[in-house]
């Protein structure tokens, strides 16, 4: 039983470069989520889908998309990375709201921007 | 600003004793409350939850604590074990925000043997 699986797990850019994080769920969830994890600031969420086709600004959009591809994939994207947005990014998914509003997740993407 | 915070960055304890982690809140909206372990190089996993209508909710070893009044809740783990340490963090949601979770900085608990 996978769950939530991202990829890659690690990646090193320079700054400028773009990138997508890819990300799909096996449990047919409704909802997914990118977050962020830096030191001292807990998980910060990027963006949102509550269903396939829709997608909504979390607390730090800035500098980054999303798209909703399908009911078990949501990749994020960094077109032009920043030095600032080296940090551990999570994708995660919940029932909601068809289910349970308990989020899971990925075991992460550890990026960083030199 | 945080809407949630975990004011003890660690937390070292006895294996066999209790560990109590706390949590504190701002936004009067959150009617959901999640406590999610964290080990190194892995996602986070659900721990444990408490709805608002609740001042108690328990699972095995787990115990969390809801005061609304305070705006606090906490997370009680008996016995302690070396298994248990981990970071935790504490998350709060609210229905008016589809549940999206907020997040507390994490609270980094060592099991001493």
């Amino acid at each position: 039983n996978a769950g939530v699986t991202q990829t890659p797990k690690f990646q090193v850019l320079k700054t400028g470069q773009s990138m997508t994080l890819q990300c799909a769920q096996d449990m047919n969830h409704n909802s997914m989520y990118w977050y962020r994890q830096d030191p001292g600031m807990g998980l910060r969420l990027i963006y949102y889908s509550a269903s396939e086709g829709t997608t909504d600004k979390g607390e730090v959009p800035n500098g980054y998309n999303v798209s909703r591809l399908n009911k078990r994939e949501f990749s994020l994207r960094l077109e032009s990375a920043a030095p600032s947005q080296t940090s551990v990014y999570f994708c995660a998914s919940s029932a909601y709201p068809t289910g349970g509003t308990e989020a899971f997740f990925g075991q992460g993407t550890r990026l960083t921007v030199v | 600003d945080q809407q949630v915070k975990q004011n003890s960055p660690s937390l070292s304890v006895q294996e066999g004793r209790i560990s109590i982690l706390n949590c504190d809140y701002t936004n009067s909206m959150f009617d959901y409350f999640l406590w999610y372990k964290k080990y190194p190089a892995e996602g986070p996993t659900f721990l444990i939850s408490i709805s608002s209508i609740k001042d108690k909710n328990e699972d095995g070893r787990f115990t969390v604590f809801l005061n609304k009044s305070a705006k606090h809740l906490s997370l009680h783990i008996v016995p302690s074990q070396p298994g248990d340490s981990a970071v935790y963090f504490c998350a709060a949601s609210a229905a008016s925000n589809d549940y999206k979770l907020s997040f507390g900085a994490g609270t980094t608990v060592t099991v001493r043997a």
